[in-house]
């Protein structure tokens, strides 16, 4: 079974409007952390959000937000005010286990290239 | 400069021919991975480093061989390419808040 599971291939949005990129995960652990990561056509992996399963509050990083669910096991990914330069691959991942005191492995969703339109 | 770097970034070779991938790092951090990226998949780690000297499997390990001698060096080995290793690599390595940065990545393709 998939631990991590995007379901949105592919979303277009226009510019300037907010956009919600969708991440559902699988585990049994009680501490682990959920990342986004940014692919944009150059290739690169750029760390976006971070959230902690035991955060009470939702991440915050500029105009991204993780919108944390842990009873649906859900961590969705919003962008406010979408600019051309967010067109990318957008990654949910998940690392199980304690902060720190794990491997830090990450698992990955299959990504969701998002396309904003002028 | 300062950061993660990999090289090659792009490589061509043929099926049977060793190839390593080279890894380094300027953070001093403990912990490296290695991932590829093919289409359909994701990434998924083929080996991680908790530290020099310290090495384990990933997911797709198979066909591949590491090894850390010093802490900012992780290099991969393919020791005979097979043309379904044909993928992009990437090399991260682990801060201290639990955050995971990546190198620019290499391209390989075995013909």
């Amino acid at each position: 079974a998939q631990k991590i599971t995007q379901t949105q291939p592919g979303m277009f949005v226009q510019e300037k409007e907010a956009v919600t990129l969708d991440c559902t995960y699988d585990t049994s652990d009680q501490s682990y952390g959920l990342f986004w990561y940014k692919q944009p056509s150059s290739g690169e992996m750029i760390f976006l959000i971070y959230q902690g399963s035991y955060d009470e509050q939702n991440a915050t990083e500029g105009r991204y937000s993780l919108n944390f669910q842990k009873a649906r096991k859900s961590a969705n990914l919003v962008i406010s005010a979408s600019q051309l330069g967010d067109s990318a691959m957008y990654f949910c991942a998940m690392r199980e286990g304690l902060r720190g005191g794990s491997q830090g492995n990450l698992i990955f969703g299959k990504g969701t290239k998002l396309s904003v339109k002028p | 400069d300062a950061g993660i770097t990999q090289s090659p970034r792009y490589k061509i070779t043929e099926t049977g021919r060793q190839v390593t991938l080279m890894c380094h790092q300027t953070w001093s951090h403990s912990y490296m991975f290695w991932y590829r990226q093919d289409l359909g998949h994701g990434l998924r780690l083929i080996y991680y480093s908790a530290a020099a000297d310290i090495t384990d499997k990933g997911e797709v390990p198979d066909g591949y061989v590491v090894s850390r001698s010093k802490t900012e060096n992780f290099p991969l080995t393919l020791e005979s390419a097979t043309r379904s290793q044909t993928s992009v690599y990437f090399c991260a390595s682990l801060d201290g808040t639990d955050t995971q940065y990546f190198g620019p990545g290499t391209r390989l393709t075995v013909l």
